[in-house]
């Protein structure tokens, strides 16, 4: 278990609102990211982050922002959502050490926009 | 480009042996992954590769080939629990430290 919590676990919401989903750690594990898994795509990269305020974009970012104030919160929200946000949001952190690397996911939100 | 290649699906009986395969195409390499996913849960980490070899774990093995972009999971003494998906992943240093993942590929394990 590596100390990764995210909430909302489920939330249904309409188009156009904002939805913040919360990703917490208690490894205070350096990098930590956001993906989204949808059928036939598999995991993509939201955004990531390497430490505390400095985040970077990863392949599907449009649409989403991210925070990191403190090392064991990763927030991330969308503005105004769509249906095609609909999906499933995993939060993960990596811990790497010379030859060794892992990356550890969260329990994952489902988000279903209306 | 980035990519990578895995099965979609594949099927084998219980007590066999699975070989999931996975080629890669990415701008860096700084090693490889394996992840089990169950329906409806997160992945689990299951390997990771970062020089040419053959690394065992078990009843998993994970081999790659960095020359030929190319890794395979091994999955000896099948059981009925290992039906899930297999992801193959890449860590990618380039523009940087990201993960790139493949599809998955679906195994079902038969009685």
């Amino acid at each position: 278990d590596a100390g990764i919590t995210q909430s909302p676990r489920h939330k249904v919401t309409e188009t156009g609102t904002p939805v913040t989903l919360r990703c917490h750690q208690t490894e205070n594990h350096r990098y930590m990211y956001w993906y989204r898994q949808d059928p036939g795509h598999g995991l993509r990269l939201i955004h990531y982050s390497y430490g505390v305020k400095d985040t970077d974009k990863g392949e599907v970012s449009d649409g989403y922002s991210v925070s990191r104030s403190k090392t064991e919160d990763f927030l991330l929200t969308l503005e105004s959502a769509t249906s095609s946000q609909t999906s499933v949001y995993f939060c993960a952190i990596s811990e790497s050490s010379g030859t060794t690397d892992t990356q550890y996911f969260g329990p994952g939100t489902r988000l279903t926009v209306l | 480009g980035q990519n990578i290649d895995q099965p979609t699906e594949m099927t084998a009986t219980e007590g066999a042996i699975v070989q999931i395969n996975c080629t890669y195409q990415t701008s860096g390499f700084n090693g490889l992954f394996w992840y089990q996913q169950h329906a409806g849960e997160a992945p689990t980490f299951l390997s990771y590769n970062v020089l040419d070899g053959l690394e065992e774990k078990g009843r998993f093995s994970s081999f790659l080939s960095r020359s030929k972009g190319y890794s395979y999971l091994l999955l000896k003494e099948l059981q009925m629990k290992d039906s899930a998906s297999y992801l193959c992943a890449v860590r990618d240093p380039t523009g940087g430290f990201k993960t790139i993942f493949g599809a998955g590929t679906r195994l079902f394990v038969k009685a």
